[in-house]
């Protein structure tokens, strides 16, 4: 239990489809993440939150629309998408300004398949 | 841009040493991690050397640091089954910036 919960594990959604997935951490930190990762790339940084407010967007498609309603919570809105899409999603924390700035605390990650 | 560069695969025997190794091109970076992920699960921090160092020792885990050739690595003495996992390699530059990760290295232990 890392503090981080991710819903739903697993989504598998039709290329029209809109779905959300969901991030809350119980940490108390002030910096929430959305990284996608596929299989035997890097990690890849779509997105960072501070205080509620995006501090990062890395090219990512409109097609993800991150929210964030408060520094607990981060959703993630899924609009047609594509097959090369499908990936694991991980939502991650940290507190900014700790001495440990890469320190970050990762959810079990969401599986998305995109059919 | 930044890069972190990982060999994909390691295969070893419980019980032996396993190495992982990693390089990286941002001669700025103040921070290096590792991260252990095991099989359905997110990424979890193992340990991180602060630039100025060149060993960090952490019961069976050592990780050394060749700044010069930037060239991090990470020792698991007396490896076990429970070791395998994807082991990643992970910096940040002094700009405060985004942590860049390497692709993972996927570490098997066979009994």
């Amino acid at each position: 239990e890392t503090g981080v919960t991710q819903t739903p594990r697993h989504l598998v959604m039709g290329m029209t489809n809109k779905k959300s997935l969901k991030c809350e951490q119980h940490l108390g930190h002030n910096a929430m993440y959305w990284y996608k990762q596929s299989a035997k790339k890097p990690l890849e940084l779509m997105f960072v939150y501070n205080f509620k407010e995006q501090t990062e967007n890395n090219s990512v498609p409109s097609r993800f629309s991150p929210e964030c309603p408060n520094s607990s919570h981060l959703f993630l809105h899924l609009h047609t998408l594509q097959p090369e899409d499908s990936a694991l999603y991980l939502c991650a924390s940290s507190q900014e300004g700790s001495s440990g700035a890469g320190e970050l605390f990762f959810g079990e990650g969401s599986r998305l398949t995109v059919l | 841009g930044e890069d972190v560069e990982q060999s994909l695969f390691l295969s070893v025997r419980e019980g032996d040493s396993s190495v992982i190794n990693c390089t990286y091109t941002d001669s700025s970076s103040t921070y290096l991690y590792w991260y252990k992920q095991e099989p359905g699960a997110g990424l979890q921090l193992l340990t991180y050397i602060f630039s100025n160092m060149d060993m960090k020792q952490d019961q069976r885990l050592t990780v050394l640091l060749n700044k010069k050739d930037k060239h991090l690595s990470l020792r698991i003495a007396d490896t076990q089954t429970g070791d395998s996992a994807i082991y990643f390699c992970a910096e940040i530059g002094n700009q405060g910036g985004k942590l860049i990760f390497g692709q993972g290295t996927e570490l098997s232990v066979k009994p």
